[in-house]
């Protein structure tokens, strides 16, 4: 069974910076796209962009463009998400999900448990 | 960008009633690749349709998805208590690969 296990929930101040994880088991890693997605308090999904990792290749949504960075590490079988410095607005749960095999167009199956992250002074 | 627009926004209905609840597309989705999740409270959303209309594995046939273009639909024939959650149409065509708002499906 393919799971995607998240970084525990995170409390963190206003220009922290800060990198949160999603290891992913019972599969093969490198050839499926991983992808972030966030949900602030109480509102919809927000896709935020996704990471090959058998190349680094990355694609992100307009709105999160040089907000965050998305990445992969295929030794320890896990991508990651982080920002260099954190805002109050950036207090939500986030979620990875994994792609189908070699495409990035196909739906989010499976999904982590979310990791949230609270940005607070 | 490609945005999605779900309506209603709440639904409310009752156990054994029909729900339709609606994705609108900004532009044609290419190659029908529309998918539905189904959230419930505290949990990740959970893929119930992908391609507009297949259902994924272990999902109950009383979900179907239909439509093209820029007009899709998920219908729950017969409404189980289970059921009442928020749903949310995504495109995985076009980069950003963007969600709908979300419906509430309400008792």
């Amino acid at each position: 069974e393919v799971q995607l296990i998240q970084s525990g929930a995170e409390v963190k101040k206003p220009g922290e910076s800060l990198k949160i994880s999603c290891q992913v088991s019972g599969s093969t890693f490198s050839n499926y796209w991983i992808g972030w997605v966030r949900q602030m308090p109480g509102k919809g999904l927000e896709w935020m962009g996704i990471v090959y990792p058998a190349t680094s290749t990355t694609r992100y949504s307009p709105s999160f463009l040089g907000q965050v960075t998305i990445s992969a590490d295929t030794s320890v079988n896990t991508a990651y998400l982080q920002w260099s410095s954190l805002k109050a607005s950036d207090t939500a749960m986030y979620y990875c999900a994994r792609h189908g095999l070699h495409t990035e167009h196909t739906w989010f199956d499976p999904w982590g448990q979310g990791t949230l992250v609270t940005v607070s002074s | 960008e490609i945005v999605l627009t779900q309506s209603p926004d709440t639904l409310s209905l009752s156990p054994g009633e029909r729900a339709t609840l609606s994705c609108r597309a900004s532009e044609s989705v290419s190659r029908s690749f529309l998918a539905w999740y189904q959230q419930k409270p505290d949990q990740p959303p959970k893929v119930l349709i992908f391609g507009t209309s297949s259902r994924a594995t272990g999902v109950p046939d009383r979900f179907s998805g239909s439509g093209s273009g820029t007009d899709f639909t998920l219908t729950i024939s017969r409404l189980e208590a289970e059921d009442f959650a928020v749903y949310y149409c995504q495109q995985y065509g076009y980069s950003p690969f963007s969600f709908g708002q979300g419906t509430k499906l309400e008792i």
